[in-house]
């Protein structure tokens, strides 16, 4: 069956390091998302991609970084300038040209030790 | 500026309690409303789509209608299982390179037997 995979499921962060979220699928979508959600708020946009090798800033990219050499593949990485990290990470795609929802991975959760 | 407010934040509903969950929106020329569903720790689960005011969408106790300004999503004689995040998004009109969704803050739903 098609669909999204994010792992690891949980990940732990030190201070001062950086790590990679990791989202795959298999939908043969062309535009690839990354949100945050904290508790009880709802979804931010981190960082985007319409197709391979381009990518555009989300409202809160900084301390993020992400690549798209891939159209399966879409990693983000939360780099040492995330201050605030702990959050829960979820990956999206969507088909293009036309007004389709999302398709959502089961998210990454991400804690600062 | 484009918002999605949804509303409340949290309802605590007996089983078979019936209710309603809010989404108002304010964004030039929509394209599209969906409705997805979140349980705790997972990856938000399509629910409906509304591109027009008046439409209606079922599926089993949930049903999802749409005005100019806002969209409801009504829950008939509820049960436990029903209980989880109900997140609400928007498609915007203008030409955004991304068509991004623009996701509401989330209805946390709890149904107690």
């Amino acid at each position: 069956d098609g669909g999204i995979t994010q792992s690891p499921k949980y990940l732990f962060r030190k201070e001062g390091q950086n790590v990679t979220l990791s989202c795959e699928q298999n939908l043969n979508h062309d535009a690839m998302y990354w949100y945050r959600q904290d508790p009880g708020q709802g979804l931010r946009l981190i960082y985007y991609s319409q197709i391979v090798n381009d990518f555009q800033k989300g409202d809160i990219a900084e301390g993020y970084s992400v690549s798209r050499e891939k159209k399966e593949s879409f990693p983000l990485t939360v780099t040492s300038a995330q201050k605030n990290p702990t959050a829960f990470y979820l990956c999206a795609s969507r088909r293009q040209g036309a007004w389709y929802g999302y398709t959502f991975g089961s998210g990454t959760r991400l804690t600062v030790v | 500026e484009d918002q999605v407010t949804q509303s409340p934040e949290a309802l605590r509903l007996q089983e078979g309690e019936s209710s309603s969950l809010n989404c108002s929106y304010t964004v030039s020329g929509l394209r599209g409303l969906f409705w997805y569903r979140q349980d705790p720790g997972k990856g938000p689960e399509f629910l409906f789509t509304l591109y027009s005011a008046g439409e209606e969408k079922e599926k089993e106790r949930l049903k999802a209608t749409l005005t100019k300004k806002e969209s409801f999503l009504h829950i008939t004689a509820p049960k436990p299982e029903d209980s989880a995040t109900y997140l609400c998004a928007v498609y915007r009109a203008e030409n955004n390179a991304g068509n991004m969704l623009t996701f509401g803050g989330g209805t946390r739903l709890m149904v107690k037997p």
